[in-house]
């Protein structure tokens, strides 16, 4: 069965400070990746998705960028956090729509990463 | 342009009234898939049910309940006899498949449910 692993759960970075969060999928080959940011008002925000190894959408201009050095593997990182970058952080993977059609469009998502910037 | 209208922010009930939450979406795509999920105080994200723009029959499961209309391009959730574990965050979901799968969310409703 599809796992996807997320973390840390809790992080409270200084304003300035690097980031890097981590997920990975396991049980699948070729997913498709995403990125998501849930601000204080609770709305869901597409970040970035991958359709495959090194490629990178983004959806919103921002302090962000994205990186999939593996298949499994997807990476959100800042150089220099923003306390607008404070949120809940969640990854999700779907299985890749052509070849998986049982399963297509349905997102399955981590448990994310609650982030604090102060 | 996607996008997902949830117009309620909060929703509070007594345990065993019947809810419904509203969903409006927008598309120009004439085939799309619609989903809702429930976001727990746990925070994640738990997949409750997808439905494509070709299949306009009302969906039951156990409480749950949704109906799709084209024609007003809702696609509204019903709890009946709801309970105090049905308390969460839901979101109504858009999506054009293909090989991106972007889902565009729906701002969330608080759905809370007093014993």
């Amino acid at each position: 069965s599809q796992t996807i692993h997320q973390w840390p759960a809790t992080l409270v970075q200084p304003v300035g400070s690097p980031l890097s969060l981590e997920c990975t999928v396991e049980g699948t080959s070729n997913p498709n990746l995403y990125w998501y940011r849930q601000a204080a008002g609770r709305g869901l925000q597409l970040l970035f998705y991958s359709v495959g190894i090194g490629q990178i959408s983004s959806e919103v201009p921002q302090n962000l960028s994205a990186s999939r050095p593996q298949d499994r593997q997807f990476i959100l990182s800042s150089k220099k956090l923003l306390l607008s970058d404070s949120g809940f952080y969640l990854c999700a993977w779907s299985a890749w729509a052509a070849r998986e059609a049982s399963s297509n469009e349905k997102l399955f998502f981590g448990s994310g990463t609650q982030l604090s910037v102060l | 342009a996607q996008k997902v209208t949830q117009a309620q922010t909060e929703i509070s009930v007594v345990e065993k009234e019947d809810v419904t939450l509203d969903c409006v979406y927008e598309t120009r795509d004439t085939t799309y898939y619609l989903f809702w999920y429930k976001q727990p105080p746990s925070g994640e994200l738990v997949f409750l049910i997808r439905r494509n723009s070709f299949d306009e029959q009302n969906e039951i499961s156990g409480r749950y309940s949704w109906n799709f209309q084209k024609s007003t391009s809702s696609f509204n959730f019903t709890i009946t006899a709801s309970q105090v574990v049905d308390s969460a965050v839901y979101f109504c979901a858009l999506s054009e498949g293909g090989a991106t799968n972007k889902l565009i969310f729906g701002t969330g409703t608080l759905l809370a449910v007093q014993p």
